[in-house]
């Protein structure tokens, strides 16, 4: 596609469930981030991928969130045994290389917990 | 570590308006500077970018200038429009290889007719 897609653009699920993210980058873009935007604030790093591999996994806050990026395209954020304060807006970047190249934001995947 | 700060909104304009949202950074060496835009319902775009000390970054009517000495990076525009009206979000990168984007908090800005 044109831009980055990542689906779904909402998703309210349950407090202690499971929940999937899946970011499309452009095409050829061989990085791909991952960020979190609560309300009101502006997006905070989660995670970095060069390729296949996890370059920077700095930011996830603890051990339920895990993304993984298969096959050096499509990237699934995986979130376990969510809670209410995982709610927020998880956006998807990618860009042609690291260094100074523009980074392309897709428009997020809402997640609410209730 | 680096971080941005970045004033706090809601600015609240009249058209025609002249706009300065405050920008100040703290990074070691040369990070590269940025400004994003949120429209309401759209995703974050780039605006403008500064890779060094004293360039001048500018698209749309906006213009931010990477200010070494004082290590700010203020966006302005001289005639704000209605159109204008979005979430805009300073930013920097490191410099070295690989950096993650650290952005500030946002500042909302309205323009009303």
């Amino acid at each position: 596609g044109a831009g980055v897609s990542q689906t779904p653009s909402n998703k309210v699920t349950e407090k202690g469930k499971y929940v999937e993210l899946r970011c499309d980058p452009i095409s050829g873009h061989t990085a791909l981030y991952w960020y979190r935007q609560s309300l009101g604030q502006g997006p905070e790093f989660l995670i970095y991928f060069q390729g296949t591999g996890a370059a920077d996994d700095s930011g996830l806050p603890n051990d339920r969130f895990f993304a993984v990026r298969p096959e050096g395209s499509v990237s699934t954020l995986k979130i376990q045994r969510t809670e209410r304060g995982d709610s927020a807006v998880y956006l998807c970047a990618s860009s042609q290389g690291g260094g100074n190249t523009e980074a392309f934001f897709g428009q997020g995947t809402r997640l609410t917990v209730v | 570590g680096n971080s941005v700060t970045q004033m706090e909104g809601p600015v609240t304009l009249s058209e025609e308006a002249f706009l300065t949202i405050n920008c100040t950074y703290t990074a070691t060496g040369y990070p590269s500077l940025f400004w994003y835009v949120q429209y309401p319902g759209e995703g974050l775009q780039l605006l403008l970018k500064a890779t060094k000390a004293d360039d001048k970054g500018s698209n749309k009517g906006f213009e931010a200038t990477y200010r070494k000495e004082t290590t700010s990076f203020h966006l302005e525009k001289g005639s704000v429009q209605v159109s204008d009206s979005a979430v805009y979000f300073c930013a920097l990168r490191g410099t070295g290889g690989y950096q993650k984007v650290t952005f500030g908090t946002g500042t909302k800005l309205q323009v009303i007719p």
